[in-house]
């Protein structure tokens, strides 16, 4: 069975501090594997994608990584701001069968002045 | 990115009626389109895909009498929930993907009374 598990389901830090966020999923045969910010009630912003043949993208304060072999994905947010308190949602596309894109549970994040 | 557009954000509705949700593509061309459901605090779940001028492919589960979805154009799907009750309250979110990235529209809280 597809899936993708996010840890820790909710993490609360100080402004300023560095942080990593780890999604991991269960089968290798994915697309792609994204990461969304939700702020409460709202859509899903995509802040960053990686291809299956890539290790990391970058964009901004936040660098994602994709280790395809070990089933695993780390979203990193350099010096964290009050700004960026959110729930933060990983995804993989798996290519097998229906092409359907699996949702981690999130991370909710709270970063306090 | 592609730009996802819903409507409405929010709807209420007295228990019985129906409700329409639109999701359009507005800056390209979507021959399919996912609808999702989210719970309070929980991750999103793949309800149905949406295939232009063709039927719904429906996940395990979901009713596809409850949940009419309706692709008539490249750049509008309808979800319409038929004979609400107040246990269809949730968040309902679309989504279509430009070289398999997944954008996501605004999101639609019903909420049935």
């Amino acid at each position: 069975k597809q899936e993708v598990t996010q840890i820790p389901a909710a993490l609360s830090v100080p402004e300023g501090e560095n942080l990593v966020l780890n999604c991991s999923f269960t089968d290798s045969a994915i697309y792609n594997l994204q990461w969304f910010r939700q702020d409460p009630g709202k859509g899903l912003t995509s802040l960053l994608l990686i291809q299956s043949s890539q290790r990391e993208q970058t964009s901004g304060r936040l660098n994602a990584s994709l280790d395809k072999s070990s089933g695993r994905s780390t979203l990193y947010i350099a010096a964290s701001q009050p700004g960026d308190s959110a729930t933060y949602l990983c995804a993989a596309l798996f290519s097998g069968g229906y092409n359907k894109l699996i949702f981690g549970a999130g991370t909710r994040l709270a970063v306090h002045p | 990115g592609a730009v996802v557009s819903q409507h409405p954000s929010w709807v209420i509705c007295k228990s019985g009626t129906s409700v329409k949700i639109e999701c359009r593509s507005l800056d390209f061309q979507a021959t399919t389109m996912f609808w999702y459901r989210q719970f309070p605090k929980q991750s999103l779940m793949l309800m149905a895909t949406s295939n232009e001028g063709s039927k719904a492919t429906y996940e395990q589960g979901v009713e596809k009498d409850k949940f009419l979805i309706n692709h008539a154009s490249l750049t509008l799907s309808t979800l319409t929930v038929t004979s609400a009750h107040p246990e269809d309250s949730s968040f309902y979110i679309c989504s279509a993907r430009v070289d398999l990235e997944a954008f996501f529209g605004q999101g639609t809280r019903l909420t049935v009374v």
